[in-house]
């Protein structure tokens, strides 16, 4: 079965900063991996996918995500946070194109002044 | 192109009711899926509907039914509400059924069983 692991339940980081959530996977197969972005009171929004090919994905916003089959990871970074990135994200995985997404429990991103 | 709309917003519900909640889907967009997320919680998949026939179920008993119309629009309903329903009800078109398809999220209904 697949499963998802966010270190962190809340991370704070500067304005201007690194942002780095940290997201591990379980998958018996290779995994198709995604981020995605919930602003309060919103939907989830699409930040980026894997599903093969190049290991770093770009995606909005200025976020990348680097799959690491060998560290069963796909942490998402940004180079400089701005406080408009301050929201939930949630990893996610599925084993296939038809297999339902298993969501992380999500890492809620403060941006401080 | 309109996005993807849940109504209501908010409910309140007692332990024991019925309740309906309902989806319309992006334009162009023939598949429906719904996740409950509780509190501090990622969303879990609950059902998806492909072409007005369920494609796919999550671990969740059969009293949480569900429905898509020829127009693509959804509801999903939830008999003998228990309070751990409480939960915002999520609510996901995309263009296939393949789960990585991009799917477009509605705002969510906040449903709170009392």
């Amino acid at each position: 079965a697949q499963s998802v692991t966010q270190l962190g339940s809340h991370v704070s980081v500067s304005e201007g900063a690194l942002v780095l959530l940290r997201c591990n996977y379980s998958s018996s197969v290779p995994p198709y991996l995604f981020w995605y972005v919930q602003y309060p009171n919103q939907g989830l929004q699409l930040l980026l996918k894997y599903t093969t090919g190049a290991t770093l994905v770009k995606g909005i916003n200025g976020f990348e995500a680097e799959f690491k089959k060998s560290e069963t990871s796909f942490h998402l970074t940004k180079p400089s946070a701005h406080m408009s990135d301050a929201a939930e994200y949630f990893c996610a995985v599925s084993r296939n194109r038809d297999d339902k997404i298993i969501f992380g429990k999500g890492t809620r991103l403060h941006i401080l002044p | 192109e309109t996005g993807v709309t849940q109504s209501p917003t908010h409910l309140i519900k007692t332990r024991g009711q019925q309740v309906t909640l309902r989806c319309s889907s992006q334009s162009g967009h023939n598949t429906v899926s719904w996740y409950q997320q509780a509190l501090g919680q990622g969303p879990q998949f609950i059902f998806q509907y492909y072409r007005e026939e369920e494609n796919g179920r999550g671990n969740f008993p059969p009293r949480f039914s569900g429905l898509q119309f020829p127009n693509y629009s959804s509801e999903l309903n939830v008999n003998a509400l228990e309070l751990d329903d409480s939960a915002l009800y999520l609510c996901a078109s995309s263009l296939t059924a393949q789960m990585n398809t991009e799917a477009f999220f509605g705002q969510g209904t906040r449903l709170t069983v009392v």
